[in-house]
């Protein structure tokens, strides 16, 4: 099985700030890799694909890079909106998300 | 416009099955473009992909819950479903049905059921 991390748990950060969270794999999954972002009650929301694919209708803001077992998610400048709770998922092999970072209000 | 939309108990009771069907419209669940698929989330905890299935039938789990799941598609109706067998208290999460094009992620989402494992 695949197994995924993310850092930090929990970010706090204000409006405007650039945001990174790190996403990695227990092993290789070339770009095999997804980012989403739920907010409470709500469906997640697919944000980037293979690790580095802006999803359609997805701000510019949100960016994405990595390969292999270490990837990122950047958001350029934060907006009040983007205040959630952000998960990676790798499908190399079958589906794993990680245990997801909750970016809160500083 | 796709929807995808769960249906099915809200309660269930220990060591019984839970059954849910994921209506889809706007879409076909024929085309050969997409994989469907169940995604679960235990209330304040994370995601966990339960499982998939292709139109033509081909399914695929999550090998931790293997043993106690089917999913099924019924084109004539655009549905598929979800059977979790012998469920426990563990099994009480908010449940997704979701589509994925091949080679991408799951891009489109129910809106979630609540299921509650209780006696």
């Amino acid at each position: 099985d695949i197994q995924m991390t993310q850092s930090p748990s929990t970010l706090s950060a204000s409006v405007g700030d650039r945001v990174t969270i790190t996403c990695r794999a227990s092993q290789s999954i070339s770009s095999w890799l997804a980012w989403y972002q739920q907010k409470p009650g709500k469906a997640p929301k697919l944000l980037i694909y293979k690790a580095s694919s802006l999803e359609s209708g997805v701000p510019s803001r949100f960016s994405g890079s990595g390969s292999g077992t270490e990837f990122t998610l950047t958001i350029s400048s934060l907006q009040p909106d983007d205040f959630a709770t952000y998960y990676c998922q790798q499908y190399n092999s079958y589906f794993t998300f990680g245990p997801g970072t909750k970016v809160d209000i500083k | 416009q796709l929807q995808l939309q769960e249906s099915g108990p809200g309660l269930v009771k220990p060591s019984e099955t839970l059954s849910l069907t994921c209506t889809v419209s706007g879409g076909s669940i024929s085309s050969s473009s997409y994989y469907w698929g169940w995604i679960r989330q235990p209330p304040g905890k994370g995601l966990e992909w339960i499982g998939s299935i292709y139109y033509s039938g081909s399914t695929y789990y999550n090998p931790s819950l293997k043993s106690r799941v089917t999913i099924s598609v019924d084109t004539s109706k655009n549905q598929f479903s979800l059977k979790l067998s012998s469920v426990t208290a563990a099994d009480t999460a908010v449940y997704y049905c979701a589509r994925r094009p091949n080679s991408s992620s799951w891009r489109s989402w129910g809106q979630g059921t609540l299921v509650t494992v209780s006696s």
